[in-house]
C-alpha cells in the first residue's frame, strides 16, 4: 500500500522558536494533503487542507499566521509551527489520499 | 458541530473472546463512514470505508456493519488475539469529504 513518511517524530522546542515538520509521500503524488492535531485524550482534529501549488485551507479557529502550510510539489507538504508556545503543545499528524486516506506516523511536539 | 461518538474509550478482553465498539454520527449529510486501526507508535490504518445503508465488511476476523438512516456503526472483532490491540478510530465523511473522527477505543486484548 500507499506510505507517507513524516518527520521528525517528536521534537521538544523552546517557546518562541519556529518548528517545521514534513509530510511525504513516498510511492504516490499527492495533490491533497491533510494536517490533523490531536490533544491528549481528544479525537484528531482537521488543522488545514493542504494543496499543492495553491493555498491551504484551515479550518475555523486556526490560525493561518501560526501554522504556515507549503506544498511546493507532489509528494510534500510542510507545516511549520511558528512562535510556538506551550499550549501548541500536541500531536500532529498528516494524511493523504491514494484511493484511500493513508497517514504519517505523527509528530509529537512539546513547547517548553 | 458535527460530534462523532465512540464507545466504549476502552476495552478490556481475553484472549480469544469476540468483541464490538460502536460509533454514532450524524445522520444528514451522510457520505461515508471509516474505520480505522492505530497501533502505537505506528500510523493509523484504514479498515474499512462505507458508503451503503446496511453496508457489512469483513477483513479476517473484523467486520462492520453500517445503519446511516439512525447513525450508527459496529465494528466486530470475533476471537481477539492481543494482535489486534490497538486504539479503533472511526470517522463521518460528510458531503464536503471532510473527516470527522470519534476519540477512539483503546482496545487491550490480554493473553
Amino acid at each position: 500500500g500507499a506510505v507517507v513518511s513524516q518527520h521528525p517524530s517528536w521534537v521538544i522546542c523552546k517557546s518562541g522558536t519556529s518548528v517545521k515538520i514534513e509530510c511525504r509521500s513516498l510511492d504516490f503524488q499527492a495533490t491533497t494533503m491533510f494536517w490533523y492535531r490531536q490533544f491528549p485524550k481528544q479525537s484528531l482534529m482537521l488543522m488545514a487542507t493542504s494543496n499543492e501549488g495553491s493555498k491551504a485551507t484551515y479550518e475555523q479557529g486556526v490560525e493561518k499566521d501560526k501554522f504556515l502550510i507549503n506544498h511546493a510539489s507532489l509528494t510534500l507538504s510542510t507545516l511549520t509551527v511558528t512562535s510556538a508556545h506551550p499550549e501548541d503543545s500536541s500531536f500532529y499528524i498528516c494524511s493523504a489520499w491514494d484511493e484511500k486516506l493513508f497517514f504519517g506516523s505523527g509528530t509529537q511536539l512539546s513547547v517548553l | 458541530i458535527l460530534n462523532v461518538e465512540q464507545s466504549p474509550q476502552s476495552l478490556h478482553v481475553q484472549e480469544g473472546d469476540s468483541t464490538n465498539f460502536t460509533c454514532s454520527f450524524p445522520s444528514s449529510n451522510f457520505y461515508a463512514l471509516h474505520w480505522y486501526r492505530w497501533e502505537t507508535a505506528k500510523s493509523p490504518e484504514a479498515l474499512f470505508v462505507m458508503t451503503l445503508n446496511g453496508d457489512e465488511k469483513k477483513k479476517g476476523r473484523i467486520s462492520a456493519t453500517l445503519n446511516t438512516k439512525e447513525g450508527y456503526s459496529y465494528l466486530y472483532i470475533k476471537g481477539s488475539q492481543p494482535e489486534d490491540s490497538a486504539t479503533y478510530l472511526c470517522a463521518f465523511m460528510d458531503s464536503s469529504y471532510k473527516l470527522i473522527f470519534g476519540s477512539g477505543t483503546r482496545l487491550l486484548v490480554r493473553p
